[in-house]
């Protein structure tokens, strides 16, 4: 059974840190992973999915990475923001055919950003 | 494209009542996915469906139900609500169902 770990719960940085978050999954069988953010009473917004073939992907400020061999992905933002402040999830798609859809979710870092 | 809509945003139910939740993919998306989100348990899969077949499960009770129709729009239902399934309940489409998803604004449940 697949369990993903978020540290830190939370973080607070000034504004224009650069910082990672990171991501532990406990089976490596991983098929993807993605990373989202999340607005207070909002719905995810997806940031990167990583194939478990990859091992990183970019977008703009976001790099995101992956290692099957340690379970671990990590979310690297660069030169931060008070707009990127939100709850950050990751989440891990098993491969094998009874996974189809379903994502397995960390309890998420929330992240502030203070001018 | 537009994005994945869900409908309604807001529902206030009493216990022992039903409700059904509806969520419309993007265009083009045949697998639909539904999550619960809750404060202690965080976000939890209900089920996946594809082309009008459920082909996952999550660990949760018969009461919460799904299907899908033929233009890939699904809703879920759930049975003799209890005060704990207050919650709220996330759609999410994707092509296949084992690449990027696209989540919904969600859903507000409130059991009373």
């Amino acid at each position: 059974k697949q369990e993903v770990t978020q540290i830190p719960a939370a973080l607070s940085v000034p504004e224009g840190e650069n910082l990672v978050l990171n991501c532990s999954f406990t089976d490596s069988a991983i098929y993807n992973l993605q990373w989202f953010r999340q607005d207070p009473g909002k719905g995810l917004t997806s940031l990167l999915l990583i194939q478990s073939s990859q091992r990183e992907q970019t977008s703009g400020r976001l790099n995101a990475s992956l290692d099957k061999s340690s379970g671990r992905s990590t979310l690297y933002i660069a030169a931060s923001q008070p707009g990127d402040s939100a709850t950050y999830l990751c989440a891990g798609l098993n491969a094998g055919g009874t996974s189809y859809g379903k994502l397995t979710f960390g309890q998420g870092t929330i992240l502030t950003v203070h001018p | 494209k537009a994005g994945v809509t869900q409908t309604p945003r807001y529902l206030i139910k009493t216990r022992g009542q039903q409700v059904t939740l509806s969520c419309s993919p993007i265009s083009g998306h045949r697998s639909v996915s539904w999550y619960q989100q809750t404060p202690g348990q965080g976000l939890q899969f209900l089920f996946e469906y594809f082309s009008e077949t459920q082909r996952n499960k999550g660990n949760f009770p018969g009461r919460f139900s799904g299907r899908q129709f033929s233009n890939s729009r699904s809703e879920m239902n759930v049975s003799t609500l209890e005060l704990g399934d207050s919650a709220l309940y996330l759609c999410a489409s994707s092509l296949l169902g084992t690449d990027t998803q696209y989540f919904g604004p969600g859903t507000r449940l409130t059991v009373l």
